[in-house]
C-alpha cells in the first residue's frame, strides 16, 4: 500500500545534542510537510517542500531545519533541542498545495 | 485573525447518541474542508473533504459533514456514535491564498458503552 513513513516511532535525545527524524513516501507526492503536535493541541506547520523548493513558516525556530534529498525523502534536523521540542513530529504528503493531505504515523520526541 | 474554531472542545456521549461537532472558518474566498480523525496512538487519518459540489458530503464510518457558505461552517454529523469512535476530531481548511491546512484545536470525543 502507498504510505508515508517515519523513522523511528520513538526517539529521545539528550539537551542540545542534534537530532534527525525521517520520513519517505511511496506516493509520488510533490509536496512534503513536517508538523509539530504538542500534547492536545492541534499540529502546528513547521516548514514544507514543493518539489524542491523549500518554504519555510515565518515563526519556526532557526533551530528547526530540513532536507528533501529527493522526491520520496524528507528529513527533520533539529540542530540543538531544548525542553520545550518534545513533541511528536509529523510528516504529510499532498499532490499539491490545495490537495488533501497523508500524514505519517508520527515520531514522538523526548529530550532528556 | 483567520482562524478555524471547533466550539465543543470535549465531547462525551453514550453509544448510539448522535454526534454533531462544529467547525467554522474565518477566512474569505475560496476554500477547501477537510475532517480529520486521530484515534488513540493512531496517526491522523482524513474522515472526508469538500472541495466543491454537493456541500452534504459523506465519509468513512458513517460520518458526513455540511458546509455552509453564508455560515462559514462545516459541521461534522454522525447519527449514531460507536465506542470506536472514541477520538480526537480535527477540522481543517486550505484557503486558496495561503495554500496552507490550518487546523483548529480538535475536539475530544469520548463515547461509553
Amino acid at each position: 500500500d502507498a504510505m508515508v513513513i517515519q523513522n523511528p516511532r520513538y526517539q529521545v535525545t539528550q539537551f542540545g545534542k542534534p537530532v534527525t527524524l525521517s520520513c519517505s513516501q511511496t506516493l509520488n507526492h510533490n509536496v512534503m510537510y513536517w508538523y509539530q503536535q504538542k500534547s492536545s493541541q492541534a499540529p502546528k506547520l513547521l516548514f514544507h517542500y514543493y518539489d524542491k523548493d523549500f518554504n519555510n513558516e515565518a515563526d519556526t525556530p532557526d533551530n528547526f531545519q530540513s532536507r528533501r534529498p529527493n522526491t520520496s525523502f524528507c528529513f527533520l534536523d533539529i540542530r540543538s533541542p531544548g525542553l520545550g521540542d518534545a513533541a511528536m513530529y509529523l510528516c504529510a504528503t499532498s499532490r499539491e498545495n490545495t490537495d488533501t493531505q497523508y500524514f505519517g504515523p508520527g515520531t514522538r520526541l523526548t529530550v532528556l | 485573525a483567520q482562524s478555524v474554531s471547533q466550539h465543543n472542545h470535549h465531547v462525551i456521549l453514550s453509544e448510539a447518541a448522535s454526534l454533531e461537532l462544529g467547525c467554522n472558518y474565518s477566512y474569505g474566498g475560496t476554500v477547501n474542508l477537510f475532517w480529520y480523525v486521530q484515534y488513540p496512538g493512531q496517526h491522523l487519518q482524513l474522515l472526508l473533504k469538500y472541495f466543491s459540489g454537493d456541500p452534504l458530503v459523506k465519509g468513512i464510518k458513517g460520518f458526513e459533514a455540511e458546509f455552509i457558505k453564508s455560515k462559514f461552517s462545516f459541521n461534522l454529523r454522525k447519527p449514531s456514535v460507536q465506542w470506536s469512535d472514541t477520538a480526537e476530531y480535527f477540522c481543517a481548511v486550505i484557503p486558496y491564498n495561503t495554500d496552507k491546512l490550518i487546523f483548529g484545536t480538535g475536539t475530544r470525543l469520548q463515547v461509553f458503552p
